[in-house]
């Protein structure tokens, strides 16, 4: 039971350089979301997509971009990175619902110098 | 005024002790709301979740208060293993039910 899969687990860029963050989810849930946590910050929500089809902006989307390729599949992208987008991402996906509580990939470490 | 506020301790208590964390939320409109685990900076579990009536789960109980708009856990007999990050999580009734975090209160349960 896979639940939230999110690829790479660890990544290193150079500023201006680009990539894309997978995410997958097997628990046929409607929501998907992207975060990122920053020491003293909290998790702080990049983009969300409430159901196949749509994606909205969060708290920070400045610098990302995302795409929800199916019920499954929601990716994270950076197109020019910069040393402060150097963080911990993670995933996660719920039903969508009020009551719905959230599960979460194992995250993915940036580090861009 | 965030969203959701936590005191960020950290609470330092020794094996055995009880201890309990506040956080507080802006949205009078809130329904829904989680206690999340967090281990060294991995991901964040599902501790529980908090009904209007309050609930416990063994060692833990989580109250709401509407009133004062802030949820409540309670840890008894600490555990070394109970050392951790606990987040709140609110979710925002506006539109698509957007899960907001507060930063986190951090336990370091000591011999």
């Amino acid at each position: 039971n896979a639940g939230v899969t999110q690829t790479p687990k660890f990544q290193v860029l150079k500023t201006g350089q680009s990539m894309t963050l997978q995410c997958a989810q097997d628990m046929n849930h409607n929501s998907m979301y992207w975060y990122r946590q920053d020491p003293g910050m909290g998790l702080r929500l990049i983009y969300y997509s409430a159901s196949e089809g749509t994606t909205d902006k969060g708290e920070v989307p400045n610098g990302y971009n995302v795409s929800r390729l199916n019920k499954r599949e929601f990716s994270l992208r950076l197109e020019s990175a910069a040393p402060s987008q150097t963080s911990v991402y993670f995933c996660a996906s719920s039903g969508g619902d009020s009551y719905s509580p959230l599960h979460f990939g194992n995250g993915t470490r940036l580090t861009v110098t | 005024r965030k969203e959701v506020e936590q005191d960020p301790g950290p609470f330092n208590v020794p094996e055995g002790a009880t201890v309990a964390f506040n956080c507080t939320y802006s949205n009078s409109a809130s329904q829904s709301f989680f206690w999340y685990r967090q281990d060294c900076r991995k991901e964040p579990k599902l501790l529980m979740s908090v009904y209007s009536s309050g609930n416990e789960d063994g060692r833990f109980t989580a109250q709401l208060n509407r009133a004062s708009q802030y949820i409540s856990l309670l840890i008894r007999d600490s555990k070394l293993s109970d050392s951790a990050t606990y987040l709140c999580v609110v979710n925002d009734p506006r539109g698509s039910y957007i899960p907001t975090f507060g930063r986190g209160t951090s336990l370091i349960v000591h011999p």
